[in-house]
This record gives C-alpha cells, sequence and structure tokens, in this order.
C-alpha cells in the first residue's frame, strides 16, 4: 500500500540548535517534493520544492534532502527560533504541482 | 504576492442542513483551485481539483453529489456541503495555483466546520 511516514512524536529542540525532520514514503514515484509549515488552525503556507534530480536545496536557514533510491527526504532547519515551532508537512507531488499527497506531518517544538 | 482568502473561517450547522464555503485568490487569478480536508492530527486529504468554467474532479471516495464545487471565476471557487452530518465535521481548506508559479499552491487559512 502507499504511505508517507513523518516522524510521529513531536522533536522538542533548543534554540540555536539544528532541526532534523523525516519524511519516509512507500509505493510512490513522486517528480517533485514539497515542505510546507501548519501553524494551528491555520492553511499550510509552502517553503521549499525538490526535485527527483536534485540531491540538496538550501533557503536561508532551510535545507532539504531528496533520495530518491531510499525514498526519503530530510528537512534541516539549523540555528532554530522559537518562531519556527509549527508543524511541518512534506507533500508528494505526484503532478507536477496537481496533485499532493501530504503526510501527516511532524510538530516541532523549539525552546528558549 | 499571493493571497487566499476563505469564507466563513468557521461555522456551526445543523445536522441535514447545507453550508457553502467560499475560497477566493485576492491578488491573482487561479488557473486551478484545489479544496481539502484535514482531521485533526492527520494530514490534508485532496478532495476535488476545479478549474474555471468546468466540472470539478473529485478524488476516489469523495461523493461529488454531497461536495459540490463551483469554480465561477478565475478568482472564486466556493464548496457546498448539502446534507451535512457530524461526520462531516472537519478542517477544510481550499488552495489556488497560479500560472506563473506551477508547481506551488497558494492554501488559504481553512474553515472549520462544525456539524451538531
Amino acid at each position: 500500500s502507499q504511505k508517507i511516514e513523518q516522524n510521529s512524536e513531536a522533536l522538542n529542540i533548543q534554540e540555536g540548535k539544528t532541526a532534523t525532520l523525516t519524511c519516509n514514503y512507500t509505493n510512490y514515484s513522486p517528480a517533485y517534493l514539497q515542505w510546507y509549515r501548519q501553524d494551528p488552525g491555520r492553511g499550510p503556507v509552502f517553503l521549499l520544492l525538490i526535485r527527483e534530480n536534485e540531491k540538496e536545496k538550501r533557503k536561508e536557514r532551510l535545507k532539504v534532502t531528496f533520495d530518491t533510491t531510499l525514498k526519503q527526504s530530510l528537512f534541516h532547519i539549523t540555528a532554530s527560533q522559537p518562531a519556527d515551532s509549527a508543524t511541518y508537512l512534506c507533500a508528494l507531488d505526484m503532478e507536477y504541482g496537481n496533485k499532493l499527497v501530504f503526510g501527516a506531518g511532524t510538530i516541532l517544538r523549539v525552546k528558549s | 504576492g499571493a493571497v487566499v482568502s476563505q469564507h466563513p473561517s468557521w461555522v456551526i450547522c445543523k445536522s441535514g442542513t447545507s453550508v457553502k464555503i467560499e475560497c477566493r485568490s485576492l491578488d491573482f487569478q487561479a488557473t486551478t483551485m484545489f479544496w481539502y480536508r484535514q482531521f485533526p492530527k492527520q494530514s490534508l486529504m485532496l478532495m476535488a481539483t476545479s478549474n474555471e468554467g468546468s466540472k470539478a474532479t473529485y478524488e476516489q471516495g469523495v461523493e461529488k453529489d454531497k461536495f459540490l464545487i463551483n469554480h465561477a471565476s478565475l478568482t472564486l471557487s466556493t464548496l457546498t456541503v448539502t446534507s451535512a452530518h457530524p461526520e462531516d465535521s472537519s478542517f477544510y481548506i481550499c488552495s489556488a495555483k497560479k500560472w506563473a508559479v506551477p508547481y506551488e499552491q497558494y492554501f488559504g487559512p481553512g474553515t472549520r466546520l462544525t456539524v451538531t
């Protein structure tokens, strides 16, 4: 069966440290993988997109890796801040932006 | 910018009644709009995809006669939940794409529906 798994437990880290979130999937072959941030009671906000032929993508303090052999993406936030506390969703892009399949998300809590 | 609004932000309705949710792209014309549903602590589930002036495409398992989607213009899509039941209570989120940015979806703030 098709499955997307993100860290089921909340991730608690200290301010200034690097947060690493995992997204694993089975029985999908996405062309792209996207990461979103969702705050409580709000809609997701796009963060980064990585293509299947890209190994790594960076944007300011964010870094995403994509390993299509392992069927895994890692999402890193360096120098984390309390304002980074949110739920982070990975989404498999199955149709060039027209069909996103979301994971359940990982709650990140950054403590000062 | 790319701002998407939804109205209402929350609604309570009685079982058996219908409720309409609006989704608007405020500062761009949306080539495609999407409707998602999210249950607590679960992932967003795509319900349907709609393009202006054409019928919506529903995902497997979504009843098209229960969840009516109308995409009347390039900036407005509506979702009507007909004959709502308590199990329809959920967080409904719309998103929109714009022509110039093909891969990114811009999400609205969501509508919390509670059916009593």
